[in-house]
């Protein structure tokens, strides 16, 4: 499975936009970049996907580099209900979905 | 729409006793996922179904671990028998195919067990 490298964790402020980093410098020409997030005692949920092009809908947005080896998470206006941590994933085309150890974003108001 | 159902949400259970969690997925849903999430760490995948045929169980401790998906809705993920290091939280997930660039798969709230 291909591997990201995500900070450990990040801290924002409330209402300010926040850049979540993913570097993926052995991703392959099949490779989905896919964003979860699991809020505190819940489970994971969707977020965004992409492939090549920078993707954006009412959670947040993706931007995906030119030589797709780093993308980074977009949120554009932090609440205190984005505090959660944020999986950085890629999944082959109709592959399993693999975790790792995802980015703490705290939300500080 | 309903979202993906598990129960039940808490469990303690004695070391070597046997445990089951239940799973409902979203209707519709062909593809279903259980993962398994230690304190800490991200989720890993113990088995998927499709329909009701398995796909991938490699991570699955088969001495102790078993899950069935009858009819190919619910399913039930078994311990049997309980180790200390099976305490974790048991997800589980549904989409509505394995395939597609997508595939966005659906959560439930986990079933967490705690083994003493």
């Amino acid at each position: 499975d291909a591997k990201t490298t995500q900070p450990n964790s990040m801290e924002s402020n409330e209402e300010e936009p926040v850049h979540l980093p993913c570097n993926h410098s052995t991703i392959s020409g099949t490779d989905y970049i896919h964003w979860y997030r699991q809020l505190p005692s819940q489970g994971p949920e969707y977020v965004i996907h992409g492939l090549t092009s920078n993707v954006n809908n009412r959670m947040a947005s993706l931007a995906i580099a030119e030589d797709r080896k780093s993308s980074t998470l977009i949120l554009h206006r932090a609440t205190l209900r984005d505090a959660a941590v944020y999986y950085c994933i890629l999944r082959p085309y109709g592959n399993k979905l693999v975790f790792g150890a995802g980015t703490i974003l705290r939300v500080k108001s | 729409e309903a979202g993906v159902a598990q129960s039940p949400r808490y469990k303690i259970i004695e070391k070597r006793q046997s445990v089951a969690f239940w799973c409902n997925p979203i209707s519709g849903h062909a593809t279903l996922y259980w993962y398994q999430q230690i304190l800490g760490q991200g989720p890993k995948l113990l088995i998927q179904f499709q329909n009701n045929g398995v796909v991938d169980d490699s991570q699955l401790p088969k001495d102790r671990f078993s899950a069935e998906r009858l009819k190919g809705v619910d399913s039930t993920l078994k311990i049997q028998p309980a180790k200390l290091e099976d305490s974790a939280v048991y997800l589980c997930a549904s989409s509505l195919s394995a395939g597609g660039p997508g595939g966005e798969l659906f959560f439930g709230e986990g079933s967490r067990l705690t083994v003493l």
